[in-house]
């Protein structure tokens, strides 16, 4: 069975602190892609990145940037200089094939991040 | 804007009401799913539906019954519904459900949320 766990349940910090969600994984599958999600008390679900098992470079966007190491099975997401408006709870999230050509997401139980101005 | 939209926001109904919960995207996606989630905890999937059929279905009560009339709608019939279920659903898609699907993110709607008196 495979598994995602985000260790952290609630963070909070002052803003333009740095952060970093943890998120490490477990699975049999050799291939398989692991998600980021933001959920903004207004309930919806925002993808943020898509990385696949066998790309480990590691990535920036904008404030964002994400480390993906295999050998330790983690995929951390780190927003440098945080603002209120990144307070949200984020999923981290793991596709795999649920039988036959169907699959589905694993998701962690998710990061409170709260940023105080 | 979510590009998948839900309808209604909020829903109040007593447990021997019959309502249905809609969903609606027009990105030509094939794969669509209902989600429920509970207050403080990630999404548990529900339903999947691959080209219009009924793909998997997480051994959901039957009070609950998916419909796919077409690729771009999807409805959720609740009936006779218990106080346990009062929750968020959330709907998502994808661009395809099979194959190359364990790579596509989902897209989320932003939820209906559902009480039931």
């Amino acid at each position: 069975a495979q598994k995602v766990t985000q260790a952290q349940t609630e963070i909070s910090v002052v803003e333009k602190e740095d952060v970093t969600l943890d998120c490490v994984y477990e699975t049999r599958d050799t291939t398989y892609y692991l998600f980021w999600y933001k959920q903004p008390p207004s309930g919806e679900l925002v993808f943020l990145i898509r990385r696949n098992s066998f790309d480990e470079q590691n990535e920036i966007s904008g404030r964002y940037s994400w480390n993906f190491q295999k050998s330790t099975s983690s995929f951390n997401f780190t927003i440098t200089a945080s603002q209120v408006v990144d307070s949200a709870v984020y999923f981290c999230a793991l596709s795999e094939n649920s039988g036959g050509s169907n699959y589905k997401l694993t998701f962690g139980k998710g990061t409170l991040l709260t940023v105080n101005p | 804007d979510t590009e998948v939209t839900q309808t209604p926001k909020h829903l109040v109904m007593g447990m021997t009401n019959k309502k249905s919960l809609k969903c609606e995207q027009h990105m030509g996606h094939r794969a669509m799913y209902w989600y429920k989630q509970k207050a403080k905890k990630p999404p548990e999937l529900m339903f999947v539906y691959s080209y219009e059929k009924l793909s998997i279905n997480e051994s959901v009560p039957s009070r609950f019954s998916p419909e796919c009339p077409n690729s771009s709608l999807l409805n959720l019939h609740l009936h006779a519904l218990q106080p346990e279920d009062s929750a968020l659903y959330l709907c998502a898609s994808s661009p395809l459900p099979t194959g190359q699907g364990l790579s596509q993110p989902q897209h989320f709607g932003d939820g209906t949320r559902l009480s039931i008196l």
